[in-house]
Protein backbone atom coordinates (compact mmCIF):
# COMPACT_ATOMS: atom_id res chain seq x y z
CA UNK A 1 0.00 0.00 0.00
CA UNK A 2 1.00 3.67 0.22
CA UNK A 3 3.44 4.62 2.88
CA UNK A 4 5.45 7.95 3.50
CA UNK A 5 8.00 8.07 5.45
CA UNK A 6 10.36 11.12 7.16
CA UNK A 7 12.67 11.15 9.94
CA UNK A 8 10.84 12.46 12.79
CA UNK A 9 13.49 15.21 14.17
CA UNK A 10 15.94 17.64 12.99
CA UNK A 11 17.36 20.69 14.96
CA UNK A 12 19.47 23.77 13.36
CA UNK A 13 20.57 26.51 14.70
CA UNK A 14 18.83 30.21 13.23
CA UNK A 15 20.43 31.18 9.64
CA UNK A 16 21.60 28.04 9.02
CA UNK A 17 20.20 26.07 6.19
CA UNK A 18 17.17 23.10 6.51
CA UNK A 19 16.68 19.99 4.88
CA UNK A 20 13.91 17.81 5.61
CA UNK A 21 13.93 14.48 3.44
CA UNK A 22 11.04 12.02 2.78
CA UNK A 23 10.42 9.00 0.94
CA UNK A 24 7.65 7.93 -0.63
CA UNK A 25 5.83 4.40 -2.56
CA UNK A 26 3.45 5.67 -5.33
CA UNK A 27 4.78 5.72 -8.18
CA UNK A 28 2.19 6.90 -9.77
CA UNK A 29 1.66 10.37 -7.81
CA UNK A 30 0.96 13.15 -9.92
CA UNK A 31 1.46 16.01 -7.23
CA UNK A 32 3.84 15.83 -4.10
CA UNK A 33 3.03 18.48 -1.07
CA UNK A 34 4.60 19.72 2.17
CA UNK A 35 2.50 21.33 4.81
CA UNK A 36 3.83 23.02 7.94
CA UNK A 37 1.73 22.99 11.21
CA UNK A 38 2.27 25.16 13.93
CA UNK A 39 1.62 24.54 17.77
CA UNK A 40 -2.13 24.01 18.29
CA UNK A 41 -3.07 24.74 14.18
CA UNK A 42 -4.19 22.73 10.93
CA UNK A 43 -1.98 22.07 8.60
CA UNK A 44 -0.50 24.63 6.30
CA UNK A 45 0.06 24.06 2.67
CA UNK A 46 3.33 25.43 1.69
CA UNK A 47 4.61 24.41 -1.65
CA UNK A 48 3.87 21.58 -3.67
CA UNK A 49 5.55 19.73 -6.82
CA UNK A 50 4.19 18.33 -10.29
CA UNK A 51 5.58 14.87 -10.12
CA UNK A 52 7.11 15.55 -13.71
CA UNK A 53 9.49 18.57 -11.86
CA UNK A 54 12.34 17.89 -10.46
CA UNK A 55 12.78 21.16 -8.45
CA UNK A 56 10.55 23.99 -7.28
CA UNK A 57 11.78 26.85 -5.46
CA UNK A 58 9.81 29.37 -3.47
CA UNK A 59 11.42 32.25 -1.75
CA UNK A 60 13.16 30.54 0.98
CA UNK A 61 11.59 27.53 0.11
CA UNK A 62 13.27 24.42 -2.17
CA UNK A 63 12.04 21.19 -3.30
CA UNK A 64 13.80 18.88 -5.02
CA UNK A 65 11.89 15.51 -5.95
CA UNK A 66 13.91 12.32 -7.36
CA UNK A 67 11.09 10.37 -9.27
CA UNK A 68 13.73 7.23 -9.40
CA UNK A 69 14.17 7.51 -5.84
CA UNK A 70 11.25 8.24 -4.74
CA UNK A 71 12.79 11.01 -2.72
CA UNK A 72 11.21 14.47 -1.99
CA UNK A 73 13.15 17.04 0.36
CA UNK A 74 12.38 20.36 0.77
CA UNK A 75 15.34 22.69 1.54
CA UNK A 76 14.72 26.14 3.91
CA UNK A 77 17.13 28.59 3.30
CA UNK A 78 18.03 31.02 6.76
CA UNK A 79 15.77 29.14 9.15
CA UNK A 80 14.46 31.47 11.18
CA UNK A 81 12.81 30.94 15.29
CA UNK A 82 9.20 31.15 13.26
CA UNK A 83 10.10 28.40 11.08
CA UNK A 84 10.07 25.79 14.09
CA UNK A 85 6.98 23.34 13.66
CA UNK A 86 6.01 20.06 12.38
CA UNK A 87 6.52 19.44 8.63
CA UNK A 88 4.34 16.96 6.60
CA UNK A 89 5.14 15.09 3.42
CA UNK A 90 2.09 13.73 1.11
CA UNK A 91 1.24 12.12 -1.56
CA UNK A 92 -1.53 12.31 -4.35
CA UNK A 93 -3.14 9.14 -4.75
CA UNK A 94 -6.44 8.01 -6.95
CA UNK A 95 -9.61 9.16 -5.69
CA UNK A 96 -8.27 12.78 -4.39
CA UNK A 97 -6.76 11.65 -1.72
CA UNK A 98 -3.89 12.42 0.05
CA UNK A 99 -1.39 10.29 2.12
CA UNK A 100 0.47 11.56 4.49
CA UNK A 101 3.99 10.89 6.56
CA UNK A 102 4.17 11.29 10.29
CA UNK A 103 5.66 14.73 9.92
CA UNK A 104 9.05 16.07 10.96
CA UNK A 105 9.69 18.23 13.59
CA UNK A 106 11.74 21.32 13.11
CA UNK A 107 13.75 23.18 16.05
CA UNK A 108 15.46 26.54 15.23
CA UNK A 109 17.53 27.01 17.85
CA UNK A 110 18.88 30.68 18.44
CA UNK B 1 -13.29 33.02 1.97
CA UNK B 2 -12.93 31.82 5.76
CA UNK B 3 -11.77 28.50 5.35
CA UNK B 4 -12.39 25.56 6.89
CA UNK B 5 -14.51 26.28 9.91
CA UNK B 6 -14.88 23.60 12.52
CA UNK B 7 -16.49 23.63 16.12
CA UNK B 8 -16.03 23.19 19.05
CA UNK B 9 -11.95 24.08 19.34
CA UNK B 10 -11.93 22.12 22.22
CA UNK B 11 -14.52 19.73 23.85
CA UNK B 12 -14.13 18.40 26.86
CA UNK B 13 -16.54 15.22 27.70
CA UNK B 14 -17.13 12.76 30.04
CA UNK B 15 -16.65 8.89 29.12
CA UNK B 16 -19.54 7.96 27.74
CA UNK B 17 -21.22 11.01 26.85
CA UNK B 18 -22.19 11.79 22.60
CA UNK B 19 -19.66 13.93 21.40
CA UNK B 20 -20.41 15.96 17.80
CA UNK B 21 -17.77 17.80 15.93
CA UNK B 22 -19.03 19.87 13.36
CA UNK B 23 -17.11 21.11 9.90
CA UNK B 24 -18.22 23.93 7.44
CA UNK B 25 -15.60 23.01 4.28
CA UNK B 26 -14.96 25.84 1.17
CA UNK B 27 -17.68 26.62 -0.27
CA UNK B 28 -16.93 25.33 -3.98
CA UNK B 29 -14.58 22.39 -2.87
CA UNK B 30 -16.81 19.22 -3.52
CA UNK B 31 -14.46 16.64 -1.22
CA UNK B 32 -14.36 16.62 2.60
CA UNK B 33 -11.96 14.68 4.96
CA UNK B 34 -11.96 13.77 8.93
CA UNK B 35 -8.43 13.50 10.04
CA UNK B 36 -7.31 12.34 13.69
CA UNK B 37 -3.96 13.27 15.10
CA UNK B 38 -2.51 11.47 17.79
CA UNK B 39 1.15 11.58 19.51
CA UNK B 40 1.30 7.84 19.35
CA UNK B 41 -0.62 7.48 15.68
CA UNK B 42 0.05 10.81 14.08
CA UNK B 43 -2.57 11.91 10.94
CA UNK B 44 -5.27 8.94 10.09
CA UNK B 45 -7.79 9.58 7.46
CA UNK B 46 -11.28 8.52 9.51
CA UNK B 47 -13.40 9.02 6.17
CA UNK B 48 -13.50 11.47 3.18
CA UNK B 49 -17.09 12.65 0.90
CA UNK B 50 -16.64 13.35 -2.70
CA UNK B 51 -19.87 15.41 -3.74
CA UNK B 52 -21.22 14.79 0.08
CA UNK B 53 -21.29 10.90 -0.67
CA UNK B 54 -19.34 8.80 2.13
CA UNK B 55 -16.26 6.82 -0.67
CA UNK B 56 -14.13 5.46 2.30
CA UNK B 57 -15.04 5.04 5.95
CA UNK B 58 -11.95 2.43 6.44
CA UNK B 59 -10.38 4.58 8.79
CA UNK B 60 -13.00 5.19 11.16
CA UNK B 61 -12.20 2.67 14.27
CA UNK B 62 -15.22 1.43 15.34
CA UNK B 63 -18.96 1.34 15.21
CA UNK B 64 -18.72 3.90 17.66
CA UNK B 65 -17.87 6.66 15.00
CA UNK B 66 -20.33 7.54 12.27
CA UNK B 67 -20.13 10.93 9.99
CA UNK B 68 -22.64 12.50 7.60
CA UNK B 69 -22.51 15.65 5.00
CA UNK B 70 -26.12 16.12 4.72
CA UNK B 71 -25.11 19.10 2.42
CA UNK B 72 -21.81 20.72 0.56
CA UNK B 73 -21.90 23.32 3.37
CA UNK B 74 -22.00 21.06 6.39
CA UNK B 75 -20.54 17.68 7.80
CA UNK B 76 -20.34 16.06 11.15
CA UNK B 77 -18.44 13.26 13.09
CA UNK B 78 -20.36 11.89 16.02
CA UNK B 79 -18.75 9.41 18.75
CA UNK B 80 -21.00 7.79 21.11
CA UNK B 81 -19.93 6.73 23.19
CA UNK B 82 -17.09 8.26 23.87
CA UNK B 83 -14.09 6.66 25.60
CA UNK B 84 -10.66 8.49 26.67
CA UNK B 85 -8.76 6.48 24.10
CA UNK B 86 -11.09 8.85 21.75
CA UNK B 87 -8.83 11.90 22.91
CA UNK B 88 -7.34 13.60 20.32
CA UNK B 89 -7.36 16.50 17.94
CA UNK B 90 -9.35 16.06 15.02
CA UNK B 91 -9.15 18.05 11.66
CA UNK B 92 -11.55 18.44 8.93
CA UNK B 93 -10.08 19.25 5.60
CA UNK B 94 -11.66 19.84 2.13
CA UNK B 95 -10.59 20.18 -1.58
CA UNK B 96 -11.67 20.60 -5.22
CA UNK B 97 -10.72 18.56 -7.96
CA UNK B 98 -8.58 20.20 -10.10
CA UNK B 99 -7.18 22.31 -7.16
CA UNK B 100 -3.60 21.46 -5.42
CA UNK B 101 -4.03 19.40 -2.31
CA UNK B 102 -6.34 20.13 0.71
CA UNK B 103 -7.12 22.63 3.22
CA UNK B 104 -7.33 22.03 6.47
CA UNK B 105 -9.41 23.46 9.53
CA UNK B 106 -7.53 24.48 12.87
CA UNK B 107 -9.03 21.12 14.20
CA UNK B 108 -11.06 20.38 17.14
CA UNK B 109 -8.99 19.13 20.70
CA UNK B 110 -11.08 16.66 22.43
CA UNK B 111 -10.36 15.45 25.52
CA UNK B 112 -12.74 12.11 27.06
CA UNK B 113 -11.90 12.09 30.87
Amino acid sequence: GEDVEQSLFLSVREGDSSVINCTYTDSSSTYLYWYKQEPGAGLQLLTYIFSNMDMKQDQRLTVLLNKKDKHLSLRIADTQTGDSAIYFCAESIPGNKLVFGAGTILRVKS
Amino acid sequence: DAGVIQSPRHEVTEMGQEVTLRCKPISGHNSLFWYRQTMMRGLELLIYFNNNVPIDDSGMPEDRFSAKMPNASFSTLKIQPSEPRDSAVYFCASSAQGLYGYTFGSGTRLTVV
